[in-house]
């Protein structure tokens, strides 16, 4: 069963448009692992971030922000005042492991198209 | 430039036939991943090897082998390739406290 629901398939915006990407997600671990990546038209996967289950502040960094929820089991993304190299395949992803683990052993929602144009 | 590097790039197989993907890391790092990537389902981990001498299914390893040869390569082997392995594959490494480093992939079309 897909444990990482990306219901939105694609996003199109225009320039300078705020866009967020929702994710929910599924676990019955106490401790877990929520991650962000990016994957532009060059199809190299990009980190973005990494929360742990038991950090709920939400995060800034530049343009991008995320909201995370346990009691909805959510950890969307914002991007703020889009651009055209914002255009790109986002990935959230969700780990059960620990230790090394906790960063290599992902389960991946399937990914949402993110198209910025002009 | 250091990283993970795959190879090949592109191939292409009919059914039936074997073939191995490379996977080498130069950042001295203890694990390793095999993970596909198919429209619609994201990636899905294949295999992993949380350090030299040890390997792990993951989620689909149906169809796959790996060796981890040393600290530095991880391969994944189709032994009988088939139409549903058709797929972007990615290697991956993390030293354990930080986020993976992806290879480039190698987008493999079994006809």
């Amino acid at each position: 069963a897909q444990k990482v629901t990306q219901a939105q398939t694609e996003i199109s915006v225009v320039e300078k448009e705020d866009v967020t990407l929702d994710c929910v997600y599924e676990t019955r671990d106490t401790t877990y692992y929520l991650f962000w990546y990016k994957q532009p038209p060059s199809g190299e996967l990009v980190f973005l971030i990494r929360r742990n289950s038991f950090d709920e502040q939400n995060e800034i960094s530049g343009r991008y922000s995320w909201n995370f929820q346990k009691s909805t089991s959510s950890f969307n993304f914002t991007i703020t005042a889009s651009q055209v190299v914002d255009s790109a395949v986002y990935f959230c992803a969700l780990s059960e492991g620990v230790g090394a683990d906790s960063w290599g052993k992902l389960q991946f929602g399937a990914g949402t198209q993110v198209v910025v144009t002009p | 430039n250091a990283g993970v590097t795959q190879t090949p790039k592109f191939q292409v197989l009919k059914t039936g036939q074997s073939m191995t993907l490379q996977c080498a890391q130069d950042m001295n790092h203890n694990s390793m991943y095999w993970y596909r990537q198919d429209p619609g389902m994201g990636l899905r981990l294949i295999y992993y090897s949380a350090s030299e001498g040890t390997t792990d299914k993951g989620e689909v390893p149906n169809g796959y082998n790996v060796s981890r040869l040393n600290k530095r390569e991880f391969s994944l082997r189709l032994e009988s390739a088939a139409p549903s392995q058709t797929s972007v594959y990615f290697c991956a490494s993390t030293p354990g406290t930080s986020p993976l480093h992806f290879g480039n992939g190698t987008r493999l079309t079994v006809t």
